[in-house]
């Protein structure tokens, strides 16, 4: 069984651009949810998705953007992009459900110049 | 609030035990889990608890859970270089699945 995939693995961009990044769950697994990581502030929750609807959103600005299709792959856009966006951005996925299981990929490492 | 804390550094001689220690504040909370990050690697889970159980048990990993104090702990018995690594615990709040998480612990194993 293939486990979250995140693409790309890699990027950079210039301040100002915007950028997409592309989450695949484990199949069958229907929630979706992204997570900032910095070295100053750590793991953050930016916002989770279910059967293509926002659920819930963390503390970011409104240049952060996701969605969810109805494969249950999601995309998260930054607009605007600042220095302070460049971090690893992780993408989890978990069945409906009670089940507790929450699995992240291995993360997309923007760069922002 | 929300709050998750754990001490940053862990150094253990190999075939030791390590005690990972994390504290958190929302009783609400309904699991509670640990993460392993390798160098350049996203978070691979390690094991979870739910919140009405003590303690939990995987293979090398014991996890202990004393909700009256919110206080859980991860041991991992006869500790090798391979688990070099930042562990970060997490809570979860009632349905949600927005995890809080810990600053990490840097464990460093020596031969």
């Amino acid at each position: 069984k293939a486990g979250v995939t995140q693409t790309p693995r890699y990027l950079i961009k210039t301040r100002g651009q915007q950028v997409t990044l592309s989450c695949s769950p484990i199949s069958g697994h229907r929630s979706v949810s992204w997570y900032q990581q910095t070295p100053g502030q750590g793991l953050q929750f930016l916002f989770e998705y279910f059967s293509e609807t926002q659920r819930n959103k963390g503390n970011f600005p409104g240049r952060f953007s996701g969605r969810q299709f109805s494969n249950s792959r999601s995309e998260m856009n930054v607009s605007t992009l600042e220095l302070g966006d460049s971090a690893l951005y992780l993408c989890a996925s978990t069945q409906a459900g009670n089940t507790g299981e929450l699995f992240f990929g291995e993360g997309s490492r923007l760069t922002v110049l | 609030g929300e709050d998750v804390e754990q001490s940053l550094f862990l150094s253990v001689r190999e075939g030791d035990s390590s005690v990972i220690n994390c504290t958190y504040t929302d009783s609400s909370s309904t699991y509670l889990y640990w993460y392993k990050q390798e160098p350049g690697a996203g978070l691979q889970l390690l094991t979870y608890i739910f919140s009405n159980m003590d303690m939990k048990q995987d293979q090398r990993l014991t996890v202990l859970l004393n909700k009256k104090d919110k206080h859980l702990s991860l041991r991992i018995a006869d500790t090798q270089t391979g688990d070099s690594a930042i562990y970060f615990c997490a809570e979860r709040m009632d349905s949600s699945y927005k995890l809080i998480f810990g600053s990490g612990t840097r464990l460093l194993v020596r031969p």
